[in-house]
């Protein structure tokens, strides 16, 4: 299995740009997250996705971001405009459900910088 | 809310030693609990879970035993060796209202010396 494939690994941009983060999860997988990750606050569940509709995007910080699933296979996430505090790794999960031991499957991760 | 509480870190151990990292929480009704580990320049992998009190999950000579009477799941193994450095995380999942997210502590990060 190719496991949770996230792009790119890395993303250098300036104050104002629009980002866009990738996610393909593992086949068959009916759920996908998305979560952010920095020093000062730890790990960050922003949104998830259930069978491609979004089931809880409290996590979302503000307006500026914002997260699609067209199809079963891809997901994105947004960050326009980018601001330097947004500097973070970004790491996409997926789990085929969200049973009492079922375990989430995490992607290697997007490190942005923003300058 | 639910919530995890991890020690901080960073922990630094000599190679074959014993390793403890103490985990508890904050849930009502009778959550599932979960080790993660994130090695340098990785994404978080599963490394042991626990699914009702009294449960004891085990992997890679890592064991945590949920305690409900103490609301706590600490990691523990006995030798540690160079290749466990890497950041631990506590999570838990709640089935009483919630739809099933893992909620993660701080992680801890551990540095195992030659």
């Amino acid at each position: 299995d190719a496991g949770v494939i996230q792009s790119p690994r890395h993303e250098v941009t300036e104050m104002g740009q629009e980002v866009t983060l990738r996610c393909k999860p593992i086949s068959g997988h009916d759920y996908l997250f998305w979560y952010r990750q920095t020093m000062m606050r730890g790990l960050e569940l922003l949104i998830y996705f259930n069978n491609n509709v979004p089931i809880d995007d409290s996590g979302m910080p503000e307006d500026r971001f914002s997260a699609k699933m067209p199809n079963a296979s891809f997901s994105t996430l947004k960050i326009q405009p980018s601001e330097p505090r947004d500097s973070a790794v970004y790491f996409c999960a997926s789990s085929p459900r969200t049973g009492r031991a079922d375990e989430q499957y995490f992607g290697p991760g997007t490190r942005l910088t923003v300058t | 809310g639910d919530s995890v509480t991890q020690m901080e870190g960073p922990v630094t151990l000599s190679e074959e030693a014993f390793l403890t990292i103490n985990c508890t929480y904050t849930a009502t009704g009778y959550p599932s609990l979960f080790w993660y580990v994130q090695y340098p320049g990785e994404g978080l992998q599963l490394l042991l879970k626990a699914t009702k009190a009294d449960d004891k999950g085990s992997n890679k000579g890592f064991e945590a035993t949920y305690r409900k009477e103490t609301t706590s799941f600490h990691l523990e193994k006995g030798s540690v060796q160079v290749s466990d450095s890497a950041v631990y995380f506590c999570a838990l999942r709640n089935y009483g209202g919630s739809q099933g997210n893992l909620i993660f502590g701080k992680g801890t990060k551990l540095s195992v010396k030659p």
